[in-house]
């Protein structure tokens, strides 16, 4: 299996453009996850999607972010429009949780580093 | 809340030093234990994980053992070399059932290895 994968591994773009960052989770798993990671504020998750539902957005930061996994091998971020501070490295990451005790290893892309100029 | 807390980097060390980093975690109920490492360009990738208290994890000659009495989950290895130069992470679960979205990470431990 080829892992987690995103693209594109660097986004430079300009304040106020439209960035649209993708994912591809394990083939199998159930569970995908965004994560943002900075220096101040370390790793966060942003949403967590199980069976392509959004179970827990309550980590985006605001209204300008968006993610949708309209089906079980593919996710966006989205942000519109962008701002220097969301500048930061966006991990995807996925895991096969089980109803009867979960397996928290996740399996983490190798990262998308947006920079917002 | 659940929480970790890490010892604060970075950490500089000789090849063949011994290295601990230090995690300490506040939790209700018995959550598993994580140790997870970031290579320089790469995601996360599991190092290793304790389900119950007293259990050691271990990985590439680290190890980390669920301390329940001190609240404690310290990474060691006898032995560092150039290629353990990465960043650290300990994490904790949520309860069963709840899978990794319940992870809770804790800050990161720079490790850097000098020849």
């Amino acid at each position: 299996d080829a892992g987690v994968i995103q693209s594109p591994r660097h986004e430079v773009t300009e304040m106020g453009q439209e960035v649209t960052l993708r994912c591809k989770p394990i083939s199998g798993h159930n569970s995908l996850f965004w994560y943002r990671q900075t220096m101040m504020r370390g790793l966060e998750l942003l949403i967590y999607f199980n069976n392509n539902v959004p179970i827990d957005d309550s980590g985006m930061p605001e209204d300008r972010f968006s993610a949708k996994m309209p089906n079980a091998s593919f996710s966006t971020l989205k942000i519109q429009p962008s701002e220097p501070r969301d500048s930061a490295v966006y991990f995807c990451a996925s895991s096969l949780t089980l109803r009867d005790g979960g397996d928290e290893k996740l399996f983490f892309g190798s990262g998308t580093q947006l920079s917002v100029l | 809340g659940n929480s970790v807390t890490q010892m604060e980097g970075p950490v500089t060390l000789s090849e063949e030093a011994f290295l601990t980093i230090n995690c300490t975690y506040t939790a209700t109920g018995y959550p598993s234990l994580f140790w997870y490492v970031q290579y320089p360009g790469e995601g996360l990738q599991l190092l290793l994980k304790a389900t119950k208290a007293d259990d050691k994890g271990s990985n590439k000659g680290f190890e980390a053992t669920y301390r329940k009495e001190t609240t404690s989950f310290h990474l060691e290895k006898g032995s560092v070399q150039v290629s353990d130069s990465a960043v650290y992470f300990c994490a904790l679960s949520g309860l069963p059932g709840q899978g990794a979205q319940k992870l809770v990470f804790g800050q990161g431990t720079r490790l850097t290895i000098n020849p």
